[in-house]
C-alpha cells in the first residue's frame, strides 16, 4: 500500500520568509511518481509539480524547489521569498506506476498562512 | 481552453435522498478520476475512468456510490440513499493519457443534511 505523510498541518510565516514543507512517503513499487498540489482558498486543486523516481534530480522553478531524497523517501517543498499569494493548503502525493495509470494518494495536506 | 467543469457546485440534500454530480473533462482526454474530499483531509481516489469504462472502482466507499461515463466523455456520479458522512467535496479529474498530468475541477461540495 502506498502512504505519504505530511506532518506540518500548519504553517505560518512572515512574508519573505523562506519555508520548507515536508513530505515523507511509503511504497513497495520501484518505480513512481511524486507530485505536489496547491489548494488555495477557491479550493481548485493546481498541478505544480510531478517527479518519477528514477529522477532525483532537484528542481527549481522561480521562487519553488523540490528535493527528492529516495534514500529517505522524502519529496521536499521549499518556498523562497515567500508571499502572501503562496498562502494555500500544498497536498503532496503519490502513484504507483505498476497499475498503468495514475491512482493518486494524497497526504493530509499542510496549511501554508504567509503573514504580511 | 476550459477546463474541467463540476456541475452543481453546491448540492444540498436531505439523508436518505439521491444526488447526480456531473463532470465535464477537458475535450479529447480520455482519461477521468473521481476523488473525494473531506474537511481537513487530502483528497481521496474513488473511481478511474478510460474512456467508457470503469478500470478502477475500488475507492467507491459502498453499493450506494455509482458513476458513469456512457460516451467516453462526461461523467455523472450518483450517490443512493445519501448519509450524513457522505458530505464533503467530490472533485474530477481528466488527463490527455494514464501517465499525464491530472487536471482537477473545482469540484461540488455535497452536504447531506
Amino acid at each position: 500500500a502506498q502512504k505519504v505523510t505530511q506532518a506540518q498541518t500548519e504553517i505560518s510565516v512572515v512574508e519573505k520568509e523562506d519555508v520548507t514543507l515536508d513530505c515523507v512517503y511509503e511504497t513497495r513499487d520501484t518505480t513512481y511518481y511524486l507530485f505536489w498540489y496547491k489548494q488555495p482558498p477557491s479550493g481548485e486543486l493546481v498541478f505544480l509539480i510531478r517527479r518519477n523516481s528514477f529522477d532525483e534530480q532537484n528542481e527549481i522553478s522561480g521562487r519553488y524547489s523540490w528535493n527528492f531524497q529516495k534514500s529517505t523517501s522524502s519529496f521536499n517543498f521549499t518556498i523562497t521569498a515567500s508571499q502572501v499569494v503562496d498562502s494555500a493548503v500544498y497536498f503532496c502525493a503519490l502513484s504507483e506506476a505498476r497499475r498503468g495509470y495514475q491512482k493518486v494518494t494524497f497526504g493530509i495536506g499542510t496549511k501554508l498562512q504567509v503573514i504580511p | 481552453g476550459a477546463g474541467v467543469s463540476q456541475t452543481p457546485s453546491n448540492k444540498v440534500t436531505e439523508k436518505g435522498k439521491y444526488v447526480e454530480l456531473r463532470c465535464d473533462p477537458i475535450s479529447g482526454h480520455t482519461a477521468l478520476y473521481w476523488y473525494r474530499q473531506s474537511l481537513g483531509q487530502g483528497p481521496e481516489f474513488l473511481i478511474y475512468f478510460q474512456g467508457t469504462g470503469a478500470a478502477d472502482d475500488s475507492g467507491l466507499p459502498n453499493d450506494r456510490f455509482f458513476a458513469v461515463r456512457p460516451e467516453g466523455s462526461v461523467s455523472t456520479l450518483k450517490i443512493q440513499r445519501t448519509e450524513r458522512g457522505d458530505s464533503a467535496v467530490y472533485l474530477c479529474a481528466s488527463s490527455s493519457g494514464d501517465y499525464n498530468e491530472q487536471f482537477f475541477g473545482p469540484g461540488t461540495r455535497l452536504t447531506v443534511l
